[in-house]
């Protein structure tokens, strides 16, 4: 059935170095894809997304690319901070629907 | 101030005693959509709404119902609870379905069913 999965469940980066979270989909008709970051206590917010035409798109210190070949994403952070501590995750979408399928997530622990 | 208001923000209830978590927006959004979050399973979409009288399942929608009466609400119904509906939930709403950066999610409800 339909799956989105991520590679590594924790993740423990340096601050100041960079950070990469994979994520594995398995529906080829998935179309939009959205990263999002969850702090403890908190609901998730959206990072960045990217439409299945684009291979990557970048934002501020984010960039997200798109394997399409092989169903697989990854979130890069540049010169990763503490306050990027938290949850990642993934999802996808067939637009124009309204449904969303999650990844498990990953934690990201960025030591001082 | 734009945001998602769910109610209440914790609940500890018995099995088969009705429950109803609402949420609210004050944004206007078209969509509004309903998740479950379980240690392991990360988030799992219950239900969605693409507008008004327009309600979809997602992947988890057995023992829950919804609405979507008026634009800014999408209340979340348990009408029989059991245990293995103890969860976190969100409730989210976005402009015009999940696209785009401006989907908001609430702070989240506690319920825990015993």
């Amino acid at each position: 059935g339909e799956s989105v999965g991520l590679h590594l469940p924790t993740l423990s980066v340096q601050e100041g170095d960079n950070s990469i979270i994979n994520c594995a989909y398995s529906n080829s008709a998935s179309d939009y894809f959205i990263w999002y970051k969850q702090e403890s206590g908190k609901g998730p917010q959206f990072i960045i997304d990217i439409r299945s035409n684009m291979d990557k798109r970048q934002g501020q210190r984010v960039t997200v690319l798109l394997n399409k070949t092989v169903k697989h994403l990854s979130l890069q952070i540049a010169a990763t901070q503490p306050g990027d501590s938290a949850v990642y995750f993934c999802a996808e979408n067939i637009l124009p629907g309204g449904k969303l399928i999650f990844g498990q997530g990953t934690e990201l622990s960025v030591k001082p | 101030e734009a945001q998602v208001t769910q109610n209440p923000r914790y609940l500890i209830t018995v099995t088969g005693k009705k429950l109803t978590v609402t949420c609210s927006q004050n944004m206007n959004h078209e969509y509004m959509s309903w998740y479950r979050q379980d240690p392991g399973l990360g988030l799992r979409q219950i239900y969605y709404s693409m507008n008004v009288e327009v309600t979809d399942k997602g992947d988890v929608p057995e023992g829950y119902k919804v609405s979507r009466k008026e634009k800014r609400n999408f209340p979340l119904i348990l009408e029989s609870p059991s245990p293995n509906q103890t969860s976190l939930y969100f409730c989210a709403s976005s402009p015009q379905g999940t696209e785009g950066a401006a989907q908001h999610f609430g702070d989240g409800t506690r319920l825990s069913i015993l």
